[in-house]
């Protein structure tokens, strides 16, 4: 079964200090892994794709990771502020499945404080 | 703006009324997946389309729910007969993609949230 795992579910943090969400996948044949953010009442905005050929994308201070290998992303997020407060999720796109090619997580809640 | 569009934003009505969202997607994205999300999960798919042609329904989506593109441009998602169980953001999202492979930028339009009392 297609699933995406996300972790933690939510995290709080010091505003300036980093941290690294994950994302565990069994989505098969594999396309791309997407992050996004999510702000609270709002639609999610794209961080970044990946597609099996990458390991590594940065967008600012947001750097996504992938080992297609292991089947695992990391989203690490440096000098952390208070606007990364959201959700980030990561979907990942399969090549001919269900839902449209697209496999959502739940998503982590980042909080980050002063 | 040239983003998704989604109205209404926000719907508050009553159990066992029927409402309708419009989604607008960006011109030419010939792609456009409707999502349901509740409070503290991430987007659930409920159906998606090709141009004008609905492709896949989920199993969420009841015989109260219907979707439609009929020009292959904006789509409109009917609840009838609401729940309470109903209420949630109805996202919006659309794309550009060649065939069943989806490797283009995915674009949210900011969600429709609908509270049924």
């Amino acid at each position: 079964k297609n699933q995406v795992e996300q972790s933690p579910q939510s995290l709080i943090i010091l505003e300036g200090k980093n941290c690294t969400l994950q994302c565990n996948y069994t989505v098969s044949p594999f396309s791309n892994l997407r992050w996004y953010k999510q702000d609270t009442g709002r639609g999610p905005v794209s961080l970044t794709i990946m597609t099996f050929s990458e390991n590594t994308k940065s967008n600012g201070r947001y750097t996504a990771t992938l080992d297609a290998d292991t089947k695992q992303s990391s989203l690490h997020i440096t000098a952390s502020q208070l606007s990364d407060s959201a959700s980030y999720i990561c979907v990942v796109s399969g090549d001919g499945g269900s839902q449209g090619n697209l496999i959502f997580g739940k998503g982590t809640k980042l909080s980050v404080k002063p | 703006d040239t983003g998704v569009s989604q109205n209404p934003r926000h719907k508050i009505t009553k159990r066992g009324q029927n409402v309708t969202f419009r989604c607008d997607p960006i011109s030419e994205h010939n792609r456009l997946y409707w999502y349901r999300q509740t409070l503290g999960q991430g987007p659930e798919f409920l159906t998606y389309f090709q141009n004008e042609a609905q492709l896949e329904k989920s199993r969420l989506l009841s015989d109260r729910f219907s979707a439609e593109r009929p020009k292959g441009s904006f789509s409109t998602l009917e609840i009838q007969r609401t729940e309470q169980g109903d209420s949630a953001m109805y996202l919006c999202a659309s794309t550009i993609t060649g065939g069943r492979r989806n490797t283009g930028e995915l674009f949210f339009g900011e969600g429709s949230r609908l509270t049924v009392l």
